[in-house]
């Protein structure tokens, strides 16, 4: 297996600019979780699916951001615009269950630069 | 609400020392409760989890960590720290809902 394959790997783009990253997770993982990691946040969960429904939504930051997951094999985490604080590490995660006692694998995600 | 206090954001120790890094957490549920790796420039790897039934559970590459309820504790530990231990180490706390929570993270250092 591939494992959770991320794209783009690194994007850069100027504020106000729209950027989409994508995510395809694990065939079979019934969830789907995106994080973002920055050194003065650290690791913060933005949104994660369960079976393609979004089921927490609570961490993403404001109105700019969005996520759909339109089918199991396929997840976008859009922001639009672009501001240079969302510049960080985007993690996409899927897990087999749906419980909270499974294990993420993670991909290796995406570095965003908004200058 | 879940959260999770990772102590020391950095952790220096000589190769073949004991490695211990520190997390507590905080839970109105019975947690389930997990330690990461990160290495540089890579997403993160499950080294270890606890569910249910015995407190002390043994991950991959000889870490070990203790749930103690009582002290609200899921503590690392590694008898004898190698080079190749150096990385960033994550504690995260979920429940039924699934959501995982992460501390801030500590970083581990390795001396020769």
């Amino acid at each position: 297996d591939a494992g959770v394959i991320q794209s783009p790997r690194h994007e850069v783009t100027e504020m106000g600019q729209e950027v989409t990253l994508r995510c395809k997770p694990i065939s079979g993982h019934n969830s789907l979780f995106w994080y973002r990691q920055t050194m003065m946040r650290g690791l913060e969960l933005l949104i994660y699916f369960n079976n393609n429904v979004p089921i927490d939504d609570s961490g993403m930051p404001e109105d700019r951001f969005s996520a759909k997951m339109p089918n199991a094999s396929f997840s976008t985490l859009k922001i639009q615009p672009s501001e240079p604080r969302d510049s960080a590490v985007y993690f996409c995660a899927s897990s087999p269950g749906t419980g909270g006692g499974e294990k993420l694998f993670f991909g290796s995600g995406t570095q965003l630069s908004v200058l | 609400a879940q959260s999770v206090t990772q102590l020391g954001s950095h952790v220096s120790v000589s190769e073949g020392a004991l490695v211990l890094l520190r997390c507590n957490y905080s839970s109105s549920v019975p947690p389930y409760l997990f330690w990461y790796v990160q290495y540089p420039n890579q997403g993160l790897q499950l080294l270890l989890k606890y569910t249910t039934g015995a407190t002390l559970v043994k991950g991959i590459n000889g870490f070990e960590a203790e749930f103690k309820k009582s002290e609200t504790s899921f503590h690392l530990t590694k008898p004898s720290a190698h080079m190749s231990d150096a990385a960033e180490y994550f504690c995260a706390v979920s429940s039924q809902g699934g959501k995982l929570i992460f501390g801030q993270g500590t970083e581990l250092s390795v001396k020769p």
